[in-house]
Formats: C-alpha cells, sequence, structure tokens
C-alpha cells in the first residue's frame, strides 16, 4: 500500500514570495489533515478535511494561508504572503474515519 | 486548557539500557492516547495507541506504553533500547469528538555506544 506523498520535499524562499505544498493522501483514506511543525515544537494542526469539506480550521492564519481539497483526494496548502515564521516543517496525514492518521515525510519550508 | 506536555527534551541512554520516555496530558476525561516516532527527514509513525481497556498497551519495535489516570501520564518504555531508536518521540492525545491530534513537544533520544 502505498503512503502519503508529499511534494515538494524542500522549498527555500525569500519573505512576500509564495508557495504550494502538495499531498496526496492514502488510496481511500476521506480524512485529510495538515500539521505545521516549527522546529523544536510538535505537529500542529492547521486544516483537517473530511472529503472535499472543511471540518477544522481554527488555527489556519487566513489572511496568509490557504488550502483546498477540490476532488476530496489530494490537497494543496498554500501560504502567501510568507513570513520568516513560517519556516517550519509541513507535514500532511491521511486516515479512515476514526481510524489512526498516517503521515506522509513532510515539506521542509525555509524562508529567507 | 487541552495540552500534552514531555517534560524531557532530551534523553540520552546507553545502548542495551532501559527506557522510559514520559508524557503527561491535561484533560477533565480520558483521551485517546499516542506514542510517534520520527526519525531524521522522516514523517511520523505510530508505535502504539491507547483508547480503553487494559492499561498496558505493546506496540512496534520492542515499545510498550503504561496509562495510568491518576498520575494522567502515559509513559513510553522499552527494556533495552538498540541504535537504531535514536530519534525523537511525540506523544499526541485526542481530546474530543474531533480526531485533531495534539501533539507534545517531543523528546530527542540519544544513544551511546
Amino acid at each position: 500500500e502505498a503512503g502519503v506523498a508529499q511534494s515538494p520535499r524542500y522549498k527555500i524562499i525569500e519573505k512576500r514570495q509564495s508557495v504550494a505544498f502538495w499531498c496526496n493522501p492514502i488510496s481511500g483514506h476521506a480524512t485529510l489533515y495538515w500539521y505545521q511543525q516549527i522546529l523544536g515544537q510538535g505537529p500542529k494542526l492547521l486544516i483537517q478535511f473530511q472529503n472535499n469539506g472543511v471540518v477544522d480550521d481554527s488555527q489556519l492564519p487566513k489572511d496568509r494561508f490557504s488550502a483546498e481539497r477540490l476532488k476530496g483526494v489530494d490537497s494543496t496548502l498554500k501560504i502567501q504572503p510568507a513570513k520568516l515564521e513560517d519556516s517550519a516543517v509541513y507535514l500532511c496525514a491521511s486516515s479512515s474515519l476514526g481510524d489512526e492518521q498516517f503521515f506522509g515525510p513532510g515539506t521542509r519550508l525555509t524562508v529567507l | 486548557a487541552q495540552s500534552v506536555t514531555q517534560p524531557d527534551i532530551h534523553i540520552t541512554v546507553s545502548e542495551g539500557a532501559s527506557l522510559e520516555l514520559r508524557c503527561n496530558y491535561s484533560y477533565g476525561a480520558t483521551p485517546y492516547l499516542f506514542w510517534y516516532v520520527q526519525s531524521p527527514g522522516q514523517g511520523l509513525q505510530l508505535l502504539l495507541k491507547y483508547f480503553s481497556g487494559d492499561t498496558l498497551v505493546q506496540g512496534i519495535k520492542g515499545f510498550e506504553a503504561e496509562f495510568k489516570r491518576s498520575q494522567s501520564s502515559f509513559n513510553l518504555r522499552k527494556p533495552s533500547v538498540h541504535w537504531s531508536d535514536a530519534a525523537e518521540y511525540f506523544c499526541a492525545a485526542r481530546m474530543d469528538s474531533s480526531y485533531k491530534l495534539i501533539f507534545g513537544s517531543g523528546t530527542r533520544l540519544l544513544v551511546r555506544p
């Protein structure tokens, strides 16, 4: 069974630029999560999708972050414009409803 | 407030020695509890989970954890550590009807040869 795929693995941008991350969950998993993991901290949930609907985006900085999951499968997370404090690893995870979350390898973002 | 605390930022043990990583949670009821491991450049891998029932749970790679309601703790243990266990370990909890995980800040395990 293929795992959660994420791309790119690494991204370096300058502040005020925009960036997008892509996630393809495990086939059949209806729930998709985006987490932000700042160096030295545990992951923090940014947004949770159930199929193509948003379940929880209470910790998503909506003035600069956006995410979509148009067909209920893969998802993109965008930051526009990026700030220095957005430097982090962005993890995507997926699950069947109520079951274990499986994590992708993450995208490491560096904002200069 | 709902939170998960891992009081040890770093722990160093000798290969073959026993290991215990601490985790405490703050919540008015019993949450679902998890331990994940993260190797450098890798995603998170689930080691074990506790939902209910037997308070001693067995996981992969020889790890186990014990849930203690009176102490609001879910400590991870391994009787004999291998060099390949060096990684970062995260405790996490699901505390409400959503499936959101709240993570601790992690404990980095270093293994001395």
